[in-house]
């Protein structure tokens, strides 16, 4: 089955550093969602990948599908206290029934 | 608009023991979803919906059935519970296959 895998599995900065991770499938996806949990809560959606190289930004995140539609990442520049929590990408082959999410990346940010 | 709601938050339960986890939502969604989280593994699917009255497996199927009798209702039940069921659950609404609306969770204990 369809196998989405996210590195690193963990990821613990300086405030004021930057942070990426990095999503694979091995499958080609339709499209790629990205979330956020903070510790002890519930995902919450980021950001929706359509196209092929697409690259969509929201402040300080900037999220990427590559151009085979298999892998994608999401960089946050200069990491704040707040980004604290696990990334999770999620993707479907499937039309957009239902979703294979990753693994996830655990991010801690030091004061 | 109370989103997606989740019943009971905690429990605890013996081996062989059933339950029901309610979840319901007030956005007239038609998909919903039922996965739950262990550690390191990210969010894996159990059974999903597509509309009132239908359902369907997904990855982590065995040991859990569900039923969607009205569109706002997604029931997840534990016919005899066992330790590996100990889990984090959640439950997830989305209009059509887009961003999808997490409920609290329900944190699941099995001894």
């Amino acid at each position: 089955g369809q196998q989405v895998m996210q590195i690193p599995q963990y990821q613990h900065v300086q405030e004021g550093e930057d942070f990426t991770t990095y999503c694979n499938s091995s499958t080609t996806l339709s499209n790629i969602q990205w979330y956020k949990q903070r510790p002890g809560g519930h995902p919450v959606f980021l950001i929706q990948l359509v196209k092929s190289g697409e690259v969509k930004k929201q402040k300080r995140l900037t999220f990427q599908f590559g151009e085979a539609k298999k892998n994608s990442s999401l960089h946050i520049t200069a990491t704040q206290t707040t980004d604290v929590g696990t990334y999770f990408c999620a993707g479907t082959n499937t039309g957009f029934q239902k979703l294979v999410f990753g693994t996830g990346t655990r991010l801690l940010v030091s004061p | 608009n109370a989103g997606v709601t989740q019943t009971p938050k905690f429990r605890v339960l013996k081996t062989g023991q059933s339950m029901t986890l309610l979840c319901a939502q007030d956005m007239n969604h038609e998909y919903m979803y039922w996965y739950r989280q262990d550690p390191g593994m990210g969010l894996r699917l159990i059974h999903y919906s597509v509309g009132e009255g239908t359902t369907a497996k997904g990855e982590v199927p065995d040991g859990y059935n569900v039923s969607r009798l009205k569109k706002q209702n997604f029931l997840l039940g534990l016919e005899s519970a066992a330790p590996s069921q100990t889990s984090v659950y959640f439950c997830a609404s989305t209009a059509y296959g887009d961003t999808q609306y997490f409920g609290p969770g329900t944190r699941l204990t099995v001894l």
